[in-house]
């Protein structure tokens, strides 16, 4: 169990075009889930936390009107690149927390590769 | 500075060798984690070390926590081709789920 899904995997735009990644936890209710942004040969870096019902929190750096995150269900949450320009193009993962059990450990999607062009 | 950092950078080795990686972390700790990443895919947990255990075993794997000198290590064992991937160490935030992820070792086993 604790199976995290993400669509599109992979996804090519224009500049300025938006583009919303979804994050699916298949067997499981999520209360949280997390968004990174991961760079070629770099580390994962939080963007926000996303708790169902609720807005999203935002790391320091993160605009929130570029990055609209949007947890609707135990289940789902979207993150949303708005005009998206080429410095958007990255490796972006989610993770999710398990309901009723212990928070420590994250789940995590496969990733979506953003290039945008 | 960012929490979880780690040595070395990249480690390559042959198969059957072990692996050993570091992490290094700065505020007090509830509990340290590793995870695999193969490339271009998303993150494995591997295991969780609380902060009152000193070494942890799964497997191949084995794991210590040093809260005096706030670093763990990574030790794989009698490594294998498939082992090659980045393996990063993370810790929790004060909130308690929210993640901080070290740099990361990118292990090559070569066969």
């Amino acid at each position: 169990g604790a199976v995290v899904s993400q669509h599109p995997s992979w996804v090519i735009c224009k500049s300025g075009t938006s583009v919303k990644i979804e994050c699916r936890s298949l067997d499981f209710q999520a209360t949280t889930m997390f968004w990174y942004r991961q760079f070629p040969k770099q580390s994962l870096m939080l963007m926000a936390t996303s708790n169902e019902g609720s807005k999203a929190t935002y790391e320091q750096g993160v605009e929130k009107d570029k990055f609209l995150i949007n947890h609707a269900s135990l289940t789902l949450s979207t993150l949303t690149v708005t005009s998206a320009h080429p410095e958007d193009s990255s490796f972006y993962i989610c993770s999710a927390s398990r309901q009723g059990l212990t928070q420590e450990t994250q789940y995590f999607g496969p990733g979506t590769r953003l290039l945008v062009l | 500075s960012q929490q979880g950092e780690e040595d070395p950078q990249a480690l390559s080795i042959q198969e059957g060798e072990n692996a050993t990686m570091n992490c290094s972390y700065k505020t007090s700790i509830n509990n340290l984690q590793w995870y695999r990443q193969n490339s271009g895919r998303g993150l494995v947990h591997l295991i969780l070390i609380r902060s009152n255990e000193r070494e942890k075993h799964s497997g191949r794997l084995r794991v210590t926590l040093d809260t005096s000198k706030k670093s763990s290590s990574l030790l794989i064992t009698a490594s294998r081709a498939a082992d090659t991937a980045s393996y990063f160490c993370a810790t929790p935030g004060t909130s308690g789920s929210r993640l901080t992820f070290g740099e990361g070792t990118q292990l090559t086993v070569n066969p």
